[in-house]
């Protein structure tokens, strides 16, 4: 079944720790991003792509970071994680940028302790 | 600043009564407007767009660009309608992403 696939779907985390939340899209969709969601301020871009080799940072990267080494893959780094990162990460998808329907994962809770 | 502000976190209505979810935004220029809708369990998904000018499971929204506003709203309200909503629209400079509000939760009482 097509659709957007991330791993894993739920971790604990060790404050400190390295961390890369994996997805990946076999619907060979252009443009991929990574939103974290949060109760009360809702869903917030942390980094996009809008092809393949190319990156860019959304409203909250620090202590992010992205690769798009080809169409379907989109790793999440945190390089040393921190309690404010507890959060549900969603990764999208969609095939054109100026139109067209966002399609997501379902989601990675992830808890830094 | 491109900004969407969904003003209500919860929202309890009871089923048959009449819901509607508040969305108001700012934007430089002719905004294309969305809803998403997350289903417990479910990923999020796209409920409707105010280009294409439809109703979806009995919902509506209707772009009001002298209120800046996109309420989405439903005369009868369902069970199954509970789920946590999400207007969005496009960010602006960087092309192709969308800003979403904080959600609505909004749940349907028997």
């Amino acid at each position: 079944i097509a659709g957007i696939t991330q791993a894993p779907t739920s971790q604990i985390l060790a404050a400190g720790r390295r961390m890369t939340l994996r997805c990946t899209q076999d619907m060979r969709h252009n443009a991929m991003y990574w939103y974290r969601q949060d109760l009360g301020l809702g869903l917030r871009l942390i980094h996009y792509s809008n092809t393949a080799g190319t990156t860019g940072k959304g409203e909250v990267p620090d202590g992010y970071s992205v690769s798009r080494a080809n169409t379907d893959d989109f790793p999440l780094t945190l390089a040393s994680a921190v309690p404010s990162q507890t959060s549900v990460y969603f990764c999208a998808s969609r095939w054109t940028l100026n139109t067209g329907e966002l399609f997501f994962g379902e989601g990675s809770r992830l808890t830094v302790l | 600043a491109q900004r969407v502000t969904q003003p209500e976190k919860l929202l309890s209505v009871f089923k048959g009564a009449p819901v509607e979810l508040k969305c108001n935004y700012s934007y430089s220029g002719s905004p294309e407007l969305f809803w998403y809708v997350q289903y417990s369990r479910q990923r999020l998904q796209l409920l409707l767009r105010h280009i294409s000018r439809e109703s979806i499971k009995g919902f509506t929204a209707d772009l009001n660009k002298g209120e800046t506003s996109f309420h989405l709203k439903k005369p009868f309200a369902q069970e199954e309608d509970s789920a946590m909503y999400y207007c969005a629209l496009p960010g602006g400079t960087s092309y192709g992403k969308l800003t979403f509000g904080q959600g609505t939760i909004l749940t349907v009482h028997p």
